[in-house]
């Protein structure tokens, strides 16, 4: 596809149940960021991959939160034991480069709002 | 450490007026600065960019912004609001050109009014 699309859009989920968020990125880039909104909130940073480099997960807020992604190319984002803190807009971008200055540019999915009973 | 302030999470306007969303960032270093905006029910889109080049820097859909280090803002206006121009606007700040350290403001909801 010509953006980057996300999958499932809407997820509602019980409490203790575990989820998984799918992204699938611009064709050729190879920079893929998953970044969560919070209601009233900016963007908070989650996982970054670039390449076949090893991911920076410096922004995963507990060990319940994973990510990994296939061949390059897809990534899929899943919570374990969700809490109802969980509950937020789950945001996937992509980049042609990992260096923001020479594109300027990340190219986001529309989300996927997860839900937390 | 870096961080942005958008003052006003709701910002109204008329159609036809000025628009000016504010953004005051903290940083250690020379940063880069970032506006994005968030149309209903979709993903966020680069509306302009400030990587030490000109100050004054014009985007997408008659929006610009001014660097002012002075200041340390980088307000986004537009002289004449548009009823699409409706939307969440983010100002966000990297040191290093790396996305692994853009921090996002808490977003400001801009409404048009008739």
């Amino acid at each position: 596809g010509a953006g980057v699309s996300q999958s499932p859009s809407n997820k509602v989920t019980e409490k203790g149940k575990d989820v998984e968020l799918r992204c699938d990125p611009i064709s050729g880039h190879t920079a893929l960021y998953w970044y969560r909104q919070s209601l009233g909130q900016g963007l908070e940073f989650l996982i970054y991959f670039q390449g076949n480099s090893a991911p920076d997960k410096s922004g995963l807020p507990s060990d319940r939160f994973s990510a990994e992604r296939t061949g390059g190319s897809v990534s899929t984002l899943t919570i374990q034991r969700t809490q109802q803190e969980d509950s937020a807009v789950y945001l996937c971008a992509s980049s042609p480069d990992k260096g923001l200055a020479n594109t300027g540019e990340l190219f986001f999915g529309e989300g996927s709002r997860l839900t937390v009973l | 450490a870096q961080s942005v302030t958008q003052l006003g999470s709701h910002v109204s306007v008329s159609e036809g007026a000025l628009v000016l969303l504010r953004c005051n960032y903290s940083s250690s270093v020379p940063p880069y600065l970032f506006w994005y905006v968030q149309y209903p029910n979709q993903g966020l889109q680069l509306l302009l960019k400030y990587t030490s080049a000109a100050t004054l820097v014009k985007g997408i859909n008659g929006f610009e912004a001014e660097f002012k280090k002075s200041e340390t803002s980088f307000h986004l206006t537009k002289p004449s609001a548009h009823m699409s121009d409706a939307a969440e606007y983010f100002c966000a700040v990297t040191r290093s050109g790396s996305a692994r350290q853009l921090t996002f403001g808490s977003g400001t909801q801009l409404t048009v009014l008739p």
